[in-house]
């Protein structure tokens, strides 16, 4: 079984609609929950983070973690078509385990 | 501004060549890794170096060796390429401190084709 699980889409939402992206575990001592962001021929860049459980809010950004049932969420509101990209999940601290990339693309 | 460097952005070698993909860092990091990322089943780890000299394997190490002389540079090897490493390669760096260990920087990758 894979560490992180993630559905690779792709999406395609109207500018301004919100992006709901998710991810399951398997292993419950992870503490670090990551979102990277992936545009198109560029690598990753870290988007956020979050330590243990809970919300965590960067301008039009949330990252959700809810460790009872393994799940992490970043939501997107006011989506613009700059936020085409694929959106990784990571998790882990050290050796990061990535779910496999999830392709946004956000029509104007 | 963190910069990791690639040798190559696009490569193209021939089955049963020796390919060696170059990282460079500029950040004094600890920590470099190397992975692959093909469609559907995301990045996978290869390799990682925490310190100079020091590697351990990732999750698909078959087929790859690496090298770390010195603390900026990390180097991944294929000894014999096969079709089935035509992938894109991504390099990517660390610090070591708790506080911001979960945050990797990464190179623009070199996408690999094995003819």
């Amino acid at each position: 079984q894979k560490e992180v699980e993630q559905d690779p889409g792709p999406l395609s939402v109207p500018e301004g609609a919100i992006v709901s992206l998710n991810c399951t575990y398997s292993n419950s001592a992870f503490q670090y929950f990551m979102w990277y962001r992936q545009y198109s021929r560029k690598g990753p860049e870290l988007l956020m983070y979050t330590y243990s459980s809970g919300n965590k809010e960067d301008g039009r950004f949330t990252a959700q973690v809810d460790k009872s049932s393994k799940y992490i969420s970043l939501f997107i509101r006011d989506s613009q078509p700059s936020d085409s990209a694929t959106y990784l999940c990571a998790i882990n601290d050290y050796k990061l385990s990535f779910g496999a990339g999830t392709t946004v693309t956000v029509r104007a | 501004d963190v910069k990791v460097t690639q040798s190559s952005r696009y490569l193209v070698k021939r089955t049963g060549e020796k390919v060696f993909l170059e990282c460079v860092q500029d950040m004094d990091h600890e920590n470099m890794f190397w992975y692959r990322q093909d469609p559907g089943l995301g990045l996978r780890l290869i390799y990682f170096s925490y310190d100079v000299k020091m590697k351990e394997k990732g999750d698909i190490p078959e087929g790859y060796s690496v090298s770390r002389e010195k603390k900026e540079r990390f180097s991944l090897i294929l000894e014999s390429a096969s079709t089935n490493q035509t992938s894109m390669y991504l390099c990517a760096s660390s610090f070591q401190k708790r506080e911001t260990i979960y945050e990797q920087y990464f190179g623009p990758g070199t996408r690999l084709t094995v003819t």
